[in-house]
């Protein structure tokens, strides 16, 4: 379970409403981010990546951001639903560059 | 057909011991790694191995020894258990990095250590 007085930023969202997750990264040789959900018990999984030739890329329900000029990263959800309750990350890395660097987690909670 | 599978799931133990973690991948990916998740779900990389081959150790306690027997395996050892070892420990495999999704991880269930 959960620790006492974990701190993760959390949001608290509706179920149907959109969700929008903010990452800050420093690394300014990052060419590449990815974003990861990580369920309650469970590893990272993969979301939705960028590379930095571009600055929005549109999946299935989720659209990354990426802002190269305040090195920043955002993650949309639209329509955020109960399975979309997790901890969701985002990682850099210089492209072609195993060495992926993780942010702090955001906790996101849906409410039905 | 679980892509990363790690024993055991939960490992509780005393400190000073020695325990292990294992990790097997079946994806055919030439690169795995092994990540730390503390108790702020802060993820730290701290080993990787490329096709049995040492390339990249974190600055980590020599009592954690990672063992790659082949490419399909990443064992972590750790000698002498500290209280502050306890965490989530991820094994996790990717194909080469700069194709595809450069690398793109693909994590285990996790292993949670508690040590006493």
């Amino acid at each position: 379970g959960e620790s006492v007085g974990l701190h993760l930023p959390t949001l608290s969202v509706q179920e149907g409403d959109n969700s929008i997750i903010n990452c800050a990264y420093s690394n300014s040789a990052s060419d590449y981010f990815i974003w990861y959900k990580q369920e309650s018990g469970k590893g990272p999984q993969f979301i939705i990546d960028i590379r930095s030739n571009m600055d929005k890329r549109q999946g299935q329900r989720v659209t990354v951001l990426l802002n190269k000029t305040v090195k920043h990263l955002s993650l949309q959800i639209a329509a955020t639903q109960p399975g979309d309750s997790a901890v969701y990350f985002c990682a850099e890395a210089p492209w072609g560059n195993n060495r992926l660097a993780f942010g702090k987690g955001n906790q996101v909670v849906v409410i039905p | 057909d679980t892509a990363v599978s790690q024993t055991p799931k939960y490992l509780v133990t005393q400190m000073g011991n020695d325990k292990s973690i294992k990790c097997e991948q079946n994806l055919g990916h030439d690169t795995m790694y092994w990540y730390k998740q503390d108790s702020k779900k802060f993820l730290k990389i701290m080993f990787s191995y490329n096709n049995k081959e040492l390339i990249i150790n974190e600055t980590v306690p020599n009592r954690f020894s990672p063992k790659s027997p082949d490419k399909a395996h990443l064992n972590l050892h750790i000698n002498s258990l500290e209280l502050g070892d306890s965490a989530v420990y991820f094994c996790a495999s990717s194909p080469l990095p700069g194709t595809g999704r450069n690398g793109e991880l693909f994590f285990g269930e996790g292993s949670r250590l508690t040590v006493l």
